[in-house]
């Protein structure tokens, strides 16, 4: 079936420092990989989005990368400050027109 | 625009009873889903609405039930409690199928005993 796979599951980093989160998913005609990010108690909400036709795209602090030949995308933060702590998930667009979401990581910015 | 609401915030259920889970959106998207979020897991899809008047099935639908009653309303319905229910409840809307944002409402929190 359709999954995707997301590492770590938990990553703590020191403040400004950079955090990577990457996903492996399995369906190669997927074209559209957002993430989204998670606070403690709140609803999940979309931080940036890429589509098959892009590698990569950047938004501020945060980038995404994606290799659909080696079928990886990446969540990349940098200079990470206290309030990038959450959960974030990764997805996939699968068959039928519905996202698939990775398990999950928590990340923890020490100050 | 309040987005996507959802009632109840929090509900406690015993073993058997029923409930309904209402959600409502007012960006007029097309694309309507239920996920489940259970402690330290990502989220599981139920059941989701293509368009006012289709429902499919998601990841986990058994022991759910949806009505897409109109293309503002999803409703999600547990006909017979259990505890392996319990869990966060997030619905959500977009406006394609699935290729743009999914915007989410706040989440019913659900237990039952």
């Amino acid at each position: 079936g359709e999954n995707v796979e997301q590492h770590p599951s938990t990553l703590s980093v020191q403040e400004g420092d950079s955090a990577v989160i990457k996903c492996t998913y399995s369906d190669s005609a997927s074209n559209y990989f957002p993430w989204y990010k998670q606070e403690l108690g709140k609803r999940p909400q979309l931080i940036i989005d890429i589509r098959s036709n892009v590698g990569e795209k950047k938004d501020q602090r945060i980038a995404v990368t994606l290799n659909k030949t080696a079928k990886h995308f990446s969540l990349h933060i940098t200079e990470t400050q206290p309030e990038d702590s959450a959960v974030y998930f990764c997805a996939f667009k699968a068959a039928g027109n519905k996202l698939t979401f990775g398990g999950g990581t928590r990340v923890l910015v020490k100050p | 625009n309040a987005g996507v609401t959802q009632t109840p915030k929090f509900q406690v259920l015993k073993t058997g009873q029923s409930m309904t889970l209402q959600c409502a959106q007012d960006m007029n998207h097309n694309s309507m889903y239920w996920y489940r979020q259970d402690p330290g897991m990502g989220l599981r899809l139920i059941y989701y609405s293509a368009s006012e008047g289709t429902t499919d099935k998601g990841e986990v639908p058994n022991g759910y039930n949806v009505s897409r009653l109109n293309k503002r309303e999803f409703s999600l319905r547990l006909e017979s409690a259990a505890p392996s229910q319990t869990s966060v409840y997030f619905c959500a809307s977009s406006d394609h199928r699935g290729a743009t944002e999914q915007y989410f409402g706040p989440g019913t929190r659900l237990t039952v005993t």
